[in-house]
């Protein structure tokens, strides 16, 4: 069955661009027509959907991010990435990625086990 | 999409019943199939959330009985029959209608 890990650092400094990976296993990234994505959970709140790509490399954010994140896939190394600029602490969350089942139009099935993210000097 | 849950936290004895609602600030029904684009999740403290239910009213393969999702167009509800020990969790409505896929705040199950 497909696995999801997500990878990255776990502090970052405020201004900086934080830079987290996705690695599937279980099954390949380009194939069975599922779309991936990036969703964040800040400390004891709810969760918000970032962004998700297709593995031709077809992309669509959250308008909330404001243009400050980008989604690129590695099909040779099945994996995706999240790349989240002028990072303030508002952005300190856990950051999970997930995979869509269904299609861009889908729930999230599985989910990585996350991986928290802490934007302070 | 805004989607709205109530109560944000519940207090419910063993063995009992527990509902939890999700309301949806526009239909998330697509006519065309009739089918409803919600989803069900729960999250234990410490892990990523688990799916639950989809197309409102699916339970996902290997979700015991007991849970069960109903509802229609803007309005939706996550019942629990009998309340085990192990469903003290987190509870989230998503809606995937549209993009951005919006959540639910979350509703906090407990024992009573």
């Amino acid at each position: 069955q497909v696995q999801l890990q997500e990878s990255g650092p776990g502090l970052v400094k405020p201004s900086q661009t934080l830079s987290l990976t996705c690695t599937v296993s279980g099954g390949s990234i380009s194939s069975g027509g599922y779309y991936w994505s990036w969703i964040r959970q800040h400390p004891g709140k709810g969760l918000e959907w970032i962004g998700y790509i297709f593995y031709s490399g077809t992309t669509y954010y959250n308008p909330s991010l404001k243009s400050r994140a980008t989604i690129s896939v590695d099909t040779s190394k099945n994996q995706f990435s999240l790349k989240l600029t002028s990072l303030t602490a508002a952005d300190t969350a856990v950051y999970y990625c997930a995979r869509h089942p269904y299609g861009a139009v889908s729930w999230f099935d599985p989910w990585g086990q996350g991986t928290l993210v802490t934007v302070s000097s | 999409i805004v989607m709205t849950q109530s109560p944000d936290s519940l207090a419910v004895s063993l063995g009992e019943r527990a509902t939890i609602n999700c309301k949806s600030s526009q239909s998330v029904l697509y006519s065309s199939n009739n089918k409803n684009y919600l989803s069900w999740y729960q999250q234990k403290p410490g892990q990523p959330p688990k799916l639950l239910i989809l197309w409102a009213s699916t339970r996902e393969s290997g979700v015991p009985d007991r849970f069960s999702g109903s509802g229609s167009g803007t309005d939706f509800t996550l019942t629990i029959s009998s309340l085990q020990a192990e469903d003290v969790a987190l509870y989230y409505c998503q809606q995937y209608y549209s993009t951005p896929k919006t959540f639910g705040q979350g509703t906090k199950l407990e024992i009573k």
